[in-house]
C-alpha cells in the first residue's frame, strides 16, 4: 500500500466551482506539503503544514486553502477554481530523521483540469 | 534566496550512453542536495541524495558529487537504459529540512 495517497487523482470541473483535494499519510509524518507542478516550472509550493496547528503559506498560495483535519490527513481547497489552476498537484510529507527533516516523500498526484 | 537552477532539457539519449544532468546552487549555510525522479503518471521520489561537501550520493548506478567550491550537484550515469526515461529534478534543502527548493526539471529519453 501507498504511503501517501491522493484523491481524486484526475478531476475536470469547471471555472467558478469549489473543489477539494485531499491526501492521506501512513508515513507518521509530521510536516505535510501542497506543491504544484506545471510544465517548464518545476514544482511551486502552495501551502505547507509542520503540525496539526501550524499552517503556513508558500509562494504561490493565492486562490487556494488549506484545512490538517489531523496528522494524517492534509486537504487543499480551491474556493473558486479558474482555468489557470489547471496543474499536477502533489501532496509531500516530511519526517525527523537522525535529528534533521531531510527527504520529501510524494503521492501519485492529482490532474486537476479546470474548463 | 536559495536556489536551485539545472540543466534544461529535453535530453534524449541513445541505451548505453552516458548521462550527465547538470545542477548548480545558491544556498546561505548548508544545504542538503537531493535528485529525485519522476517516472510517466507517478510522483516524485527521491533517487539520491548528499548532505555535506564532497559526499556522493548513488542509487541504481546514478551518482552524484556535493562540491561546495563549485556549488554544484550534477547527476551522472555511466551507461543509461529505457527505463531510466522519466524527469529528473534537483533540489536543495536548509540544513535543518525547514525549505525545500527544486530545480525545474530535465525530462531524458532514452531510445533503444
Amino acid at each position: 500500500d501507498a504511503d501517501v495517497t491522493q484523491t481524486p487523482r484526475n478531476r475536470i470541473t469547471k471555472t467558478g466551482k469549489r473543489i477539494m483535494l485531499e491526501c492521506s499519510q501512513t508515513k507518521g509524518h509530521d510536516r505535510m506539503y501542497w506543491y504544484r507542478q506545471d510544465p517548464g516550472l518545476g514544482l511551486q509550493l502552495i501551502y505547507y503544514s509542520f503540525d496539526v496547528k501550524d499552517i503556513n503559506k508558500g509562494e504561490i498560495s493565492d486562490g487556494y486553502s488549506v484545512s490538517r483535519q489531523a496528522q494524517a490527513k492534509f486537504s487543499l481547497s480551491l474556493e473558486s477554481a479558474i482555468p489557470n489552476q489547471t496543474a499536477l498537484y502533489f501532496c509531500a510529507t516530511s519526517g525527523r530523521t537522525s535529528g534533521t527533516y531531510n527527504e520529501q516523500f510524494f503521492g501519485p498526484g492529482t490532474r486537476l483540469t479546470v474548463l | 534566496g536559495d536556489s536551485v537552477t539545472q540543466m534544461e532539457g529535453p535530453v534524449t539519449l541513445s541505451e548505453e550512453a552516458f548521462l550527465t544532468i547538470n545542477c548548480t546552487y545558491t544556498a546561505t549555510g548548508y544545504p542538503s542536495l537531493f535528485w529525485y525522479v519522476q517516472y510517466p503518471g507517478e510522483g516524485l521520489q527521491l533517487l539520491l541524495k548528499a548532505t555535506k561537501a564532497d559526499d556522493k550520493g548513488s542509487n541504481k548506478g546514478f551518482e552524484a558529487t556535493y562540491r561546495k567550491e563549485t556549488t554544484s550537484f550534477h547527476l551522472e550515469k555511466g551507461s543509461v537504459q529505457v527505463s531510466d526515461s522519466a524527469v529528473y529534478f534537483c533540489a536543495l534543502s536548509d540544513r535543518d529540512g525547514n525549505q525545500f527548493y527544486f530545480g525545474t526539471g530535465t525530462s531524458l529519453t532514452v531510445i533503444p
